[in-house]
């Protein structure tokens, strides 16, 4: 069955650090990877998704994820928090094409210190 | 005006109750889904619909019904509330042909059953 872990269910960093929160998926065909962020009382908004072609992909707000199909991961990453990345963020699998079934991980809620 | 809404945004209901949970969507998209979210659990999916004639269960349907009134609306509904529903409930919206895969989510109901 496909899955998704997400390692560290908060993390905490400080204004300017370095961001990086972890996801792994497990599926037995080609995966459709997405990370998404919910910010307090709102709903998710799309960060990033990766489809095919290139691994890294780029996405709003200076995030980026690698797609490393032999670590099965897509660890999301930003050079530089600010204030406002503080938020909750899920990863998330579509297992197969046209199902249109999204698996999400456990989320990793991100606190930046000043 | 936001493309998906929901409504109530916030619910306190008593077990036993039955109670609907609306969904409309500006979006044009065909397919629409209804998931909850509970602390360190991430976002399960109840249902999903790919279009009015297309209705699913997803991984935890058990207490939930849905209705497809048109391509714009999903609603939710728990028959006989039980306090273990009491979650955030969201709706999110796609269309194949155009970012497949890719969600579009409301705001969010929060739901208290007593």
């Amino acid at each position: 069955a496909q899955s998704v872990t997400q390692l560290g269910s908060h993390v905490s960093v400080s204004e300017g650090a370095l961001v990086l929160l972890r996801c792994n998926y497990s599926s037995s065909v080609p995966p459709y990877l997405f990370w998404y962020v919910q910010y307090p009382n709102q709903g998710l908004q799309l960060l990033l998704k990766y489809t095919t072609g290139a691994t890294l992909v780029k996405g709003i707000n200076g995030f980026e994820a690698e797609f490393k199909k032999s670590e099965t991961s897509f660890h999301l990453t930003k050079p530089s928090a600010h204030m406002s990345d503080a938020a909750e963020y899920f990863c998330a699998v579509s297992p197969s094409s046209n199902t249109g079934k999204l698996i999400f991980g456990q989320g990793t809620t991100l606190q930046v210190k000043p | 005006d936001a493309d998906v809404t929901q409504t109530p945004r916030n619910r306190i209901t008593k077990t036993g109750k039955r109670i609907m949970l609306e969904c409309s969507q500006t979006k044009g998209h065909d397919r629409m889904y209804w998931y909850r979210q509970d602390p360190g659990l991430g976002l399960r999916l109840i249902y999903y619909s790919f279009d009015v004639k297309d209705i699913n269960k997803g991984e935890i349907s058990d207490g939930y019904s849905v209705s497809r009134q048109a391509q714009a609306k999903f609603s939710l509904s728990l028959e006989s509330a039980i306090p273990n529903q009491t979650a955030l409930y969201f709706c999110a919206t796609s269309d194949f042909y155009s970012g497949r895969e890719t969600q579009y989510f409301g705001p969010g109901t929060r739901l208290l059953v007593l």
